[in-house]
């Protein structure tokens, strides 16, 4: 089975550019999640998805963050325009939904850094 | 709210010994909590979760942990460290449906 797929895995921009980054969820996952981890802190919870809807999104800064899961499947996160603050890895997750609460399954995240 | 702690920064242990890795929790009503591991450039992995039941968990790797309710504790631990379990580990609670919330990580160096 593949695991979440999250691209590119690296990027490197300049401040007030945009930025986009990919996840692919396991396939029959109908839970998709996108996590903030700053460097030496645990991940937090940006948005969550239930198949196309975004049932959590308090923690996502609305104003320069946005995402999208159109189909159900694969979500884009995007940043418009980016801070020096914004540095920081962002993981895609994924999990059944069929439980209260389940495991999920991580990808191996997104290193961005903002110069 | 629900929220979790690990108070170390980071657990130094020698190749063969057991370790231990500590996490406390602050839940209303009944803690679903969780342990993961995250190796250098890699994701987030699940190694077990306590949700009722026995309170020694047995998970991945031959990690378990150990679930005190009058402690609030969820103890990560292993009999025997390996080299190769270096990486940081974080603890997290459920705090709602699909949500968790994870502490800041502990990070476990075993030295040979």
């Amino acid at each position: 089975e593949a695991g979440v797929v999250q691209s590119p895995r690296y990027k490197i921009i300049e401040k007030k550019q945009p930025v986009a980054f990919w996840c692919n969820p396991i396939s029959g996952h109908n839970t998709l999640y996108w996590y903030l981890q700053n460097l030496g802190q645990g991940p937090e919870l940006l948005i969550r998805y239930e198949n196309e809807e975004a049932v959590d999104d308090s923690q996502l800064p609305k104003d320069r963050f946005s995402a999208e899961r159109l189909k159900g499947v694969d979500s884009t996160l995007k940043i418009q325009p980016a801070e020096l603050g914004d540095s920081a890895v962002y993981l895609c997750a994924s999990s059944s939904g069929d439980r209260v609460v389940g495991e999920q399954f991580f990808g191996p995240g997104t290193r961005l850094t903002v110069l | 709210a629900q929220s979790v702690a690990q108070p170390e920064d980071q657990v130094n242990v020698a190749e063969g010994n057991p370790l231990t890795v500590k996490c406390t929790y602050s839940v209303s009503g009944n803690p679903y909590l969780f342990w993961y591991v995250q190796y250098p450039n890699r994701g987030l992995q699940f190694l077990l979760k306590y949700i009722t039941g026995d309170n020694l968990v047995k998970g991945s790797y031959g990690f378990e942990a150990e679930f005190n309710k009058s402690q609030t504790s969820f103890h990560l631990k292993k009999p025997s460290a390996l080299v190769s379990d270096s990486a940081l580990y974080f603890c997290a609670v459920a705090g709602g449906y699909n949500k968790l919330i994870f502490g800041a990580g502990t990070r476990l160096a075993v030295h040979p």
